[in-house]
C-alpha cells in the first residue's frame, strides 16, 4: 500500500517569501502521479500543481515548483514570492498509474501568508 | 465556481436520523468519488463510480450507502451515524477512472455533523 507523509503540520511565513513544504512517500511502483492540492477556508480542493514520476523535469506552474526525488521518494513545493491568498492547507496526494483513480493523501500542512 | 457542486453546505443530525449529500458535476466527466476528510486525518477515498457502476468501496461501513443514477450525480445516504462519522465530505469528478493523467475536480464539501 502507498503512504503519504507531510511532517510539517503548519508553516508560517511573510508576504513576498519563499516557503517549502516538504512531502515523502512510500511505493513499490515505479511509475505514479505525484500532485499538491490546496484548500483553502472555502474549502474546495484545487489542484497546484502535477509531477508524472517517469519524468526528470521537475514541474513549474508560475510562482509555484516541486523538488522531485524520486530515489529518496520525495516531492517538495516551493512557493515563490508568496501572497496572502496562498494562505491555505497544503495536501500531498500519491496516484498510481494503473487501475482506477485513487489518490492517497498525506496530513496536510497548514501554510498561513502574513502581511 | 468549480463545475462540482454538493449540497447540503452544512448539515446536523441525530444519530437516528436519515439524510442523503448530493454531489452534481457540470463537466461532463464519466468518473466520481466520494472522499471523507476528518480532523487531523488524511483524506480518505470512499466510494468510486464510473459511468454510474461502484468499482471501488474502500471498506466503508454500510451506514453509509452510495448511489450513482447518472454520470452527473452522486448521492451519499446516511442512516444510523455516529458521532466519528462528523467529518467534511468531499465530492470529486474526473474524466475516466482508467485515465490517471486526468486530475480530480472537488466540490466545496458538505460540512456533517452528528449529535
Amino acid at each position: 500500500a502507498q503512504t503519504v507523509t507531510q511532517s510539517q503540520p503548519e508553516m508560517s511565513v511573510q508576504e513576498a517569501e519563499t516557503v517549502t513544504l516538504s512531502c515523502t512517500y512510500d511505493t513499490s511502483e515505479n511509475n505514479y502521479y505525484l500532485f499538491w492540492y490546496k484548500q483553502p477556508p472555502s474549502r474546495q480542493m484545487i489542484l497546484v500543481i502535477r509531477q508524472e514520476a517517469y519524468k526528470q523535469q521537475n514541474a513549474t506552474e508560475n510562482r509555484f515548483s516541486v523538488n522531485f526525488q524520486k530515489a529518496a521518494k520525495s516531492f517538495s513545493l516551493k512557493i515563490s514570492d508568496s501572497q496572502l491568498g496562498d494562505t491555505a492547507m497544503y495536501f500531498c496526494a500519491f496516484m498510481k498509474i494503473q487501475g482506477a483513480q485513487k489518490l492517497v493523501f498525506g496530513q496536510g500542512t497548514r501554510l498561513t501568508i502574513n502581511p | 465556481e468549480t463545475g462540482v457542486t454538493q449540497t447540503p453546505r452544512h448539515l446536523v443530525m441525530g444519530m437516528t436520523n436519515k439524510k442523503s449529500l448530493k454531489c452534481e458535476q457540470h463537466l461532463g466527466h464519466n468518473a466520481m468519488y466520494w472522499y471523507k476528510q476528518s480532523a487531523k486525518k488524511p483524506l480518505e477515498l470512499m466510494f468510486v463510480y464510473s459511468l454510474e457502476e461502484r468499482v471501488e468501496n474502500n471498506s466503508v461501513p454500510s451506514r453509509f450507502s452510495p448511489e450513482c443514477p447518472n454520470s452527473s450525480h452522486l448521492f451519499l445516504h446516511l442512516h444510523t451515524l455516529q458521532p466519528e462519522d462528523s467529518a467534511l465530505y468531499l465530492c470529486a469528478s474526473s474524466q475516466d477512472v482508467r485515465y490517471s493523467n486526468q486530475p480530480q475536480h472537488f466540490g466545496d464539501g458538505t460540512r456533517l455533523s452528528i449529535l
